[in-house]
């Protein structure tokens, strides 16, 4: 079984900040992936990453596998950002394990 | 763009009932998941798909559950006797290939009574 921390458990930040959320796990994986969950509900993946770093639009995903550490950056943050982030590891096996989220509040 | 589409949106049985939760997976991918979330919890992996057979598949996926692609295009869950704690939001979700993210439907929110 692979633990998944993430911290912080809740985040608000002023429009415009750079945000960072990290996730840590306890033993070797395939891949992290981050994921972004709406307040309705929804579920939309982010990135899958397994070395390195990964960009999209504002958004970039480090992993550092001797640490067992990824992190989530959000720069220029926005209140559309405001979501729960959730980081989960993935096992050779194809099995998952999930943190219990990061709450994002973006305050105008 | 190409979605993953679950029905019903939201289920209510009586316990002890079956239930079958359906999903269409994004019709080129080849893995197909199922997740849950218990009100307020974290996202609980069930069970991963390929070929036409269980790759991995958590405690939490025991006798009661099973997982099914008829037909080539649809992919179902079904609950043999619901419990009340099976109450949860279901998620399935298909990746083209294990190097790529997955794409995951709006979910069916399950209510057993």
């Amino acid at each position: 079984k692979n633990e998944v921390e993430q911290s912080p458990q809740n985040l608000t930040a002023q429009e415009g900040e750079f945000i960072t959320i990290n996730c840590s796990y306890s033993v070797g994986i395939s891949a992290l992936h981050w994921l972004q969950q709406h307040p309705g509900g929804g579920i939309v993946s982010l990135f899958m990453l397994s070395s390195g770093k990964k960009k999209h639009g504002r958004l970039i995903a480090t992993i550092n596998i001797q640490e067992k550490h990824s992190s989530l950056h959000i720069t220029a943050s926005h209140p559309r950002d405001s979501a729960v982030y959730i980081c989960a590891s993935e096992n050779t096996g194809n099995q998952f394990y999930f943190g219990t989220g990061t709450s994002l509040t973006v305050i105008p | 763009e190409p979605e993953v589409t679950q029905t019903p949106s939201h289920q209510v049985t009586q316990m002890g009932q079956e239930v079958i939760l359906r999903c269409v997976p994004i019709s080129n991918h080849l893995y197909f998941y199922w997740y849950r979330q218990i009100l307020g919890q974290k996202v609980e992996f069930l069970v991963s798909f390929y070929n036409n057979e269980i790759s991995e598949k958590s405690e939490i996926f025991d006798d009661q559950f099973s997982v099914e692609r008829p037909d080539g295009s649809n992919f179902t869950l079904k609950i043999r006797s619901t419990k009340l704690e099976d109450s949860a939001m279901y998620f399935c979700a298909s990746s083209e290939d294990r190097l790529n993210i997955q794409y995951f439907g709006a979910g069916t929110r399950l209510s057993v009574l």
